[in-house]
């Protein structure tokens, strides 16, 4: 069974850093793309960053985080991550990682919340 | 950058056709990717590729794309269908995925 499991979200200040880790299993992780994809609350789904399967192939990132967030991967722990610095209230939603990369996203996680406030 | 037009809101009577349209630039000359999301839940992909439907989705869904506009179809609609619906393409000019502003689906 395919399991997508986020963790590191919490409340952090304007301005503050927080990573987040998405641990993969039930599938060849090194075979798949892979996509962070956020919701801010009662809103809709914004894609933020897309990632190849060994990371040189392609590193995509939505305008609005830019400069700001940087995803990667660690293909011998089954990891993707997304390092988000510089936060501002307008990046806080619950964020997805999702199977698929340059492919519809056939696999969720269940979304880690993240809250930027002072 | 690329911009996909959903209706907010569309409503339906239980064991009637729900159409949902996803509007874009020639978005015919794209893939569309249509996901369902439940309140609480994480997005599900019901469609593929304009009209592919994933293994476990019920043949109840459909879709088509032709010109600028993309079209998810619910067949014989039940009280579970009731969800957020959204269109998602890939914008190759910007290298960027685009989702819809997403449909609530009301099943009356």
């Amino acid at each position: 069974e395919v399991q997508l499991v986020e963790s590191g979200g919490g409340r952090v200040k304007p301005g503050g850093s927080l990573r987040l880790s998405c641990a993969a299993s039930g599938f060849t992780f090194s075979d798949y793309g892979m996509n962070w994809v956020r919701q801010t609350p009662g809103k809709g789904l914004e894609w933020v960053s897309s990632i190849s399967t060994s990371s040189s192939n392609y590193i995509y990132y939505a305008d609005s985080v830019k400069g700001r967030f940087t995803i990667s991967r660690d293909n011998s722990k089954n990891s993707l991550y997304l390092q988000m610095n510089s936060l501002r209230a307008e990046d806080t939603a619950v964020y997805y990682c999702a199977v698929g990369g340059g492919d519809p996203s056939n696999y969720w996680g269940r979304g880690t919340l993240v809250t930027v406030s002072s | 950058s690329y911009v996909l037009a959903q209706p907010p809101s569309v409503s339906v009577a239980p064991g009637k056709t729900a159409m949902i349209t996803c509007g874009g630039n020639n978005i015919g000359g794209k893939s569309v990717h249509w996901y369902q999301q439940k309140p609480g839940q994480a997005p599900v992909l019901v469609i593929s590729y304009d009209s592919d439907r994933p293994s476990g989705i019920p043949e109840r869904f459909s879709g088509s794309n032709s010109g600028n506009t993309a079209t998810l179809t619910i067949s014989r609609v039940e009280a579970g269908d009731e969800a957020d619906y959204y269109c998602q393409v890939w914008d190759s000019s910007s290298d960027h995925w685009v989702f819809g502003g997403g449909t609530k689906l009301t099943v009356l």
